[in-house]
């Protein structure tokens, strides 16, 4: 299957620094990367859908300006949480997708997550 | 999307077929039935997935009955590596994908 790298794996900051979390697809073109976010003992929420080379699309409630999203390239997206606070404290999870005509069927692909601590 | 109803647990010996059953009676007929797993603090793994037709992969087969309202994702032989989350979703695949609350599956020796 396809692969997904998502770096870091785990990352500790101080509240109201930043910190980006990269999401790359290695052996395919992903024209659709997704970000979710995952609290202990929940599942998967989805936080925004992003098309290269153009705006993401975030789900309601999710603050686009605390969550800046930049997909510049069709291997890489990058997710930022501003201003973190331990509220911000969670799993994030990336996915990634090739074009709707491409041998992979529409599947998505998954990072293996960012565990962020805000302190 | 269509939602789907998952028992929220089950058991199987290691060794043993595990078949884990899911729901999705308001699929729509361009939706596909998805399955995905996820191990305990990574991201979610793809299985498998089909519209119509049963599905094997390596991994898994995938069982949709006739009417598509309902589908068995069946793991052969399990081990204690399986031991896992498993979300069954339905989507057309142009949009996203909804994580319900899944099916802990726990394989035990």
């Amino acid at each position: 299957g396809a692969v997904v790298s998502q770096h870091p794996s785990w990352v500790i900051c101080k509240s109201g620094t930043s910190v980006k979390i990269e999401c790359r697809s290695l052996d395919f073109q992903a024209t659709t990367m997704f970000w979710y976010r995952q609290f202990p003992k929940q599942s998967l929420m989805l936080m925004a859908t992003s098309n290269e080379g153009s705006k993401a699309t975030y789900e309601q409630g999710v603050e686009k300006d605390k969550f800046l999203i930049n997909h510049a390239s069709l291997t890489l997206s990058t997710l930022t949480v501003t201003s973190a606070h331990p509220e911000d404290s969670s799993f994030y999870i990336c996915s990634a997708r090739a074009g709707l005509a491409a041998l992979a069927k529409n599947i998505q692909y998954f990072g293996a997550g960012t565990r962020l601590s805000v302190l | 999307d269509a939602k789907t109803t998952q028992p929220p647990s089950m058991d199987c010996a290691e060794g043993r077929a595990a078949n884990l059953p899911c729901n999705h009676s308001t699929i729509s007929g361009n939706e596909y039935v998805y399955w995905y797993r996820q191990i305990h603090s990574q991201g979610p793994q793809y299985i498998i997935h089909g519209l119509k037709n049963n599905e094997t992969n390596e991994m898994a087969s995938l069982i949709i009955t006739e009417d598509r309202k309902s589908s068995t994702l069946i793991l052969p032989h399990a081990t204690l590596r399986d031991t896992a989350v498993y979300y069954c979703i339905v989507s057309t695949g142009a949009n996203n994908l909804f994580f319900g609350t899944g099916t802990r599956l726990t394989v035990i020796p």
